[in-house]
């Protein structure tokens, strides 16, 4: 049983048009993650929420923003998608911030036209 | 700048042969994680190492966390096409901070 679930696996967006990427999870973890992988490279952390406590990394663009309504569920919204932006996005859960596991979803591979 | 030095970033083997792959950092990390991501599929973890030293076996794979904890190597024995996939350590530390991840080692066994 799925327990990160990420919708929709593939998405396609225009250049410019904002674009809404959903992530649930049934662990009841505090922790959730964003991520931005390319091809073949490491996860990138793009933030995460402990509870409500959005945290953004330093070298994150203002144009992803991220919205967590309650412990299940987080978003991830592109402002403007550029070319640049095409990536696979990968949500990810923990119980605590530090040396815990990640759960991950299986990603949203998104293609921006 | 804490990071994961991760080698090789790709290897292409024939099915049969043994490998090992090496995460080295300047840092001590309080555990080491490995990851295996298959294409189109999110990270799976595959172990956890916490003690300077430990050696921990998962079949055909042997993972090694080093004495001062600041690296570890994964060594695949008779590799098989269905070992493929991007393999990825990340250091953490139980005082909390992220994650840190190594670039990943593309593997690919050929049958």
């Amino acid at each position: 049983d799925a327990m990160v679930i990420q919708n929709p696996r593939y998405q396609v967006t225009q250049f410019g048009k904002p674009v809404t990427l959903s992530c649930s999870q049934t662990l009841n973890h505090n922790v959730m993650y964003w991520y931005q992988q390319k091809s073949s490279q490491a996860p990138k952390l793009l933030f995460h929420y402990y509870d409500k406590d959005f945290n953004n990394e330093a070298d994150t663009p203002d144009n992803f923003q991220s919205r967590r309504p309650n412990t299940s569920f987080c978003f991830l919204d592109i402002r403007s998608p550029g070319l640049g932006d095409a990536a696979m996005y990968l949500c990810a859960t923990s119980r605590k911030i530090g040396s815990e596991k990640l759960f991950f979803g299986s990603g949203t591979q998104l293609s921006v036209l | 700048t804490q990071l994961l030095e991760q080698s090789p970033q790709f290897l292409s083997i024939q099915e049969g042969e043994n490998l090992t792959v090496y995460c080295n950092s300047s840092s001590v990390f309080s555990s080491l994680q490995w990851y295996r991501q298959e294409p189109g599929e999110g990270p799976v973890l595959l172990v956890t190492v916490v003690t300077g030293g430990e050696v921990k076996k998962l079949k055909r794979l042997t993972f090694q966390f080093g004495d001062a904890r600041k690296d570890s190597s994964l060594h695949i024995t008779a590799a098989q096409p269905g070992d493929t996939g991007l393999y990825l350590c990340a250091g953490g530390y139980n005082q909390g901070g992220k994650l840190i991840f190594g670039q990943g080692t593309e593997l690919s066994v050929k049958p």
